[in-house]
């Protein structure tokens, strides 16, 4: 079965870290994005990418960055991780930009101290 | 720009109870709308979503969710709750062709559902 997949699920980092998310999608989708969630927020728009070397900024891009040298993978990278960028972070994909239906991954726990 | 807000981030409802969470969103351009669920150490998926026609949509686990253009609104509601539907609700909104935010979801803040026995 097709599928979209995170890693790693879990993550200690310190302040001023470099850190990369991964995120995998077997569905051949050329939409990708990523999310943070956080009490109180819902989910918020960091990047998105409607397909290889195509990159957008979202709503809280500042401190992240995307790259997309392939269909399958969005990887996110905090450049220099900050204790304020201590969230869940969720990749999702979808294949019709018209309908906006997201399939969305697991989740990737960040913590920053 | 596109929002949405949800009123009430915990309702608690009885088992066999109606449940009822609110959505109300705005948009310069007609909407798509969507419902997802989330269940705890989970990614989200999808219950439902209005695009075009119908403007009661049926979804999974018998939810459904009417769109009330008048209103803004795109309220979820299930006529019998039952245990499993404990989770957070999170609506969401992408405009439709041509809108500046095209093919990009804009999530409101969620709605804790608790079911008690």
């Amino acid at each position: 079965d097709a599928e979209i997949t995170q890693s790693p699920r879990h993550k200690i980092t310190e302040t001023g870290r470099q850190v990369t998310l991964a995120c995998h999608q077997t569905w051949n989708h050329n939409n990708m994005f990523w999310y943070r969630q956080d009490l109180g927020h819902g989910l918020r728009l960091i990047h998105y990418s409607y397909g290889v070397q195509d990159t957008n900024k979202g709503e809280v891009s500042d401190g992240y960055s995307v790259s997309r040298s392939n269909t399958e993978d969005l990887p996110l990278t905090l450049e220099s991780a900050a204790s304020s960028q201590t969230s869940v972070y969720f990749c999702a994909s979808s294949e019709w930009v018209d309908t906006g239906e997201l399939f969305f991954g697991e989740g990737s726990r960040l913590t920053v101290l | 720009a596109q929002s949405v807000t949800q009123l009430g981030s915990h309702v608690s409802v009885s088992e066999g109870a109606l449940v009822l969470l609110r959505c109300n969103y705005s948009s310069s351009v007609p909407p798509y709308l969507f419902w997802y669920v989330q269940y705890p150490n989970q990614g989200l998926q999808l219950l439902l979503k209005y695009t075009t026609g119908a403007t009661l949509v049926k979804g999974i686990n018998g939810f459904e969710a009417e769109f009330k253009k008048s209103e803004t609104s795109f309220h979820l509601t299930k006529p019998s709750a039952h245990m499993s539907d404990a989770a957070e609700y999170f609506c969401a909104v992408s405009d439709s062709l041509g809108g500046t935010s095209y093919g990009k979801l804009t999530f409101g803040q969620g709605t804790i559902l608790t079911v008690h026995p």
